[in-house]
């Protein structure tokens, strides 16, 4: 199983809404990711969990609010959301080499999130 | 981070061998040259790293000049499902594990 699945597909919120992203994997890894998308733009990474402990924070606003429960779930917790973080949220996960560090990275489909 | 350059676009024609190329003229010793790519409405999709020599997968070839300062991604003979955005990426050999994308290159094929 090579999937990075994520739910919903799509969202619609309002600015004063709290609503949360999933992602899973079942492939043993032990490293995931958080990017963001913006329409016809590259992703742009957000966080990074590693061993399920949070890694990196890419001085991401705090109405964004990442959890990883185990080795197998990330999620992201939204509160407060502005029109301008309109994008497709994409999850990603990697296998960690000991000696190499975390290894090519799986990309989810991503969730298409409209704040209104 | 070091930055790579790619053209902002490239046409094909089907069953033709592409070559996507890539500058990184500010590579460091320690940087992974990574491709990936994404098609319409998916998520990115690994293709192909390599370090210093040229590699070979099921998916493409890459080709890494002797000083490193650029790179070519290669598909051997183009398909219709290969139209997306191919994107050059440096990844320092460290253990977070990010990945800086730039713009891309986006390839279309032509039947």
């Amino acid at each position: 199983d090579t999937e990075v699945t994520q739910t919903p597909k799509h969202l619609v919120m309002g600015m004063t809404n709290k609503k949360s992203l999933k992602c899973e994997q079942h492939m043993g890894h032990r490293a995931m990711y958080w990017y963001k998308q913006k329409a016809k733009k590259p992703p742009e990474l957000m966080f990074v969990y590693s061993y399920e402990k949070l890694s990196i924070n890419e001085s991401v606003p705090s109405r964004f609010s990442p959890e990883c429960p185990n080795s197998s779930l990330l999620n992201l917790h939204l509160h407060a959301l502005q029109p301008e973080d309109s994008a497709l949220y994409l999850c990603a996960s990697s296998l960690r080499d000991p000696l190499r560090g975390p290894r090519e990275q799986y990309f989810g489909p991503g969730t298409r999130l409209t704040v209104t | 981070d070091a930055k790579t350059t790619q053209p902002n676009s490239m046409e094909s024609n089907e069953e033709e061998p592409v070559h996507l190329p890539c500058n990184h003229s500010t590579i460091s010793g320690t940087d992974y040259i990574h491709w990936y790519r994404q098609l319409p409405s998916q998520g990115p999709e690994y293709v192909i790293h390599g370090l210093t020599r040229n590699v070979n997968n099921r998916m493409a070839s890459l080709a890494i000049a002797e000083d490193r300062k650029s790179s070519t991604l290669i598909l051997h003979r183009a398909t219709l499902r290969d139209a997306a955005v191919y994107y050059c990426i440096l990844k320092r050999s460290s253990n977070t594990g990010k990945l800086i994308f730039g713009q891309g290159t986006t390839l279309q094929v032509k039947p």
